[in-house]
């Protein structure tokens, strides 16, 4: 089974630019999630779907992030404009309907300078 | 959402057994306990998870306290590949939503 693919594994840009990160879940996964992951910290769930709906994205900030899933399989999670307290790992995790196992991507680095 | 409380960090001697606390005082009739374990540069992966009884996976085991309000995750003979930062986290069960905290970091000496 292959597992949750993210690109670009890493990326660095300067403060106010754009930034866009993708994932592609694991085939038939229906609930998809993005997490921020700060240098010592745990990560922090920004959004998550269920098919292409929003389930939660109460910890996105909205004004500079935004996320779609279309047709339920892919997303993408843009950064517009990024600022330095950007600087993460951003990682997508997907898993079955109430299943409770949830399988993580390495993640995309973000550095922003 | 309930709260877990870890340990911030455990050492352990390579091929004996790691008992990972975690308490969880004001848990729900309906959290399922769940542990994640995310190694060096990579991202979280699920070690198990449960609801009232004792569970055992190749991975590891969890008890779970007859209260519920504390679980330890037992590895039963560390390896090095066992040092990572370990998640114990409360999921009200259908809502699917993991929220992480800091987590315990375990190092193995060889």
């Amino acid at each position: 089974e292959a597992g949750v693919a993210q690109s670009p594994r890493y990326k660095i840009i300067e403060k106010r630019q754009s930034v866009a990160f993708w994932c592609n879940p694991i085939s038939g996964h229906a609930t998809l999630y993005w997490y921020q992951q700060i240098l010592g910290q745990g990560p922090k769930l920004l959004i998550q779907f269920q098919n292409n709906g929003v389930v939660d994205d109460s910890q996105l900030p909205k004004d500079r992030f935004s996320a779609e899933r279309l047709k339920g399989v892919d997303s993408t999670l843009k950064i517009q404009p990024a600022k330095l307290e950007d600087s993460a790992v951003y990682l997508c995790a997907s898993s079955y309907p109430l299943n409770t196992e949830a399988f993580f991507g390495q993640g995309t680095r973000l550095t922003v300078v | 959402d309930a709260k877990t409380t870890q340990p911030n960090s455990m050492e352990s001697n390579e091929e004996e057994p790691v008992h990972l606390p975690c308490n969880h005082s004001t848990i729900s009739g309906t959290d399922y306990i769940h542990w994640y374990r995310q190694l060096p540069s990579q991202g979280p992966e699920y070690v198990i998870h449960g609801l009232t009884s004792n569970v055992n996976n190749r991975m590891a085991s969890l008890a779970i306290a007859e209260d519920r309000k504390s679980s330890t995750l037992i590895l039963h003979r560390a390896t090095l590949r066992d040092a990572a930062v370990y998640y114990c986290i409360l999921d009200d069960f259908g809502n699917e939503k993991l929220t992480f905290g800091t987590g315990t970091r375990l190092t193995i000496i060889p």
